[in-house]
């Protein structure tokens, strides 16, 4: 079975903070991605990495940064955590940009206080 | 910007009722998909529809692509309290050829 791996499910920071997240996938695929979900809003994409050091801006980049070292490996980085941050980031990975099954992790809480 | 909205935002029903969510938009898809997010989990594909008009079947759960390909709809016949969760329709297409989801549907069966 495919895995795809967040280390924190849930994360309280304050405002100001720097906030990793991390996400790990085994299944040696090429391309991963990091979403924000919100109530009414659907999942919104933030960043996405097609091959390792490269990455895409998503349709909401402003105040996230990521990082690709090794294919396995895609982080999300707040460089300075701000309360309207607070949402669920749901990493996912897939063998292609499109179209192909995309496998989700179970997601990280983040709440900004 | 394009967009999918679904219908209806949330629904609430007893077991055994049928139910189908709407997935809509102005713009050409080459592809959609549905998902269903369980509460503390990630969204889990559920059907990939590709052809316009094209229907699949998942046991209970019938999908359909609309002939043009801006919409699609979900049909449960029978709803089990195992289904609640949150459905979520994602398309293919457009410029930049990602995948763009659906505001969401939050459903609920009560035994």
């Amino acid at each position: 079975d495919v895995k795809v791996t967040q280390s924190s499910r849930y994360l309280v920071k304050r405002t100001g903070e720097k906030v990793f997240l991390e996400c790990v996938q085994d299944m040696d695929h090429e391309n991963m991605f990091w979403y924000r979900q919100d109530p009414g809003l659907g999942l919104r994409l933030i960043y996405f990495s097609y091959d390792v050091k490269m990455k895409e801006k998503g349709d909401i980049p402003e105040g996230y940064s990521v990082s690709r070292e090794k294919k396995e490996r895609f982080s999300l980085i707040l460089e300075s955590a701000s309360t309207n941050q607070t949402s669920m980031y749901l990493c996912a990975s897939s063998f292609a940009i499109s179209g192909n099954t995309i496998y989700f992790g179970e997601g990280s809480w983040l709440t900004v206080v | 910007t394009q967009l999918l909205e679904q219908s209806p935002q949330f629904l609430s029903i007893q077991e055994g009722e049928n139910l189908t969510v709407y997935c809509n938009s102005s713009s050409v898809f080459s592809s959609l998909q549905w998902y269903r997010q369980e509460p503390g989990e990630g969204p889990v594909l559920l059907v990939t529809v590709v052809t316009g008009g094209e229907v699949k079947k998942l046991k209970r759960l019938t999908f359909q692509f609309g002939d043009a390909r801006k919409d699609s709809s979900l049909h449960i016949t029978a709803a089990q309290p195992g289904d609640t969760g949150l459905y979520l329709c994602a398309g293919v297409g457009g410029a930049t050829n990602k995948l763009i989801f659906g505001t969401g549907t939050l459903l609920a069966v009560q035994p």
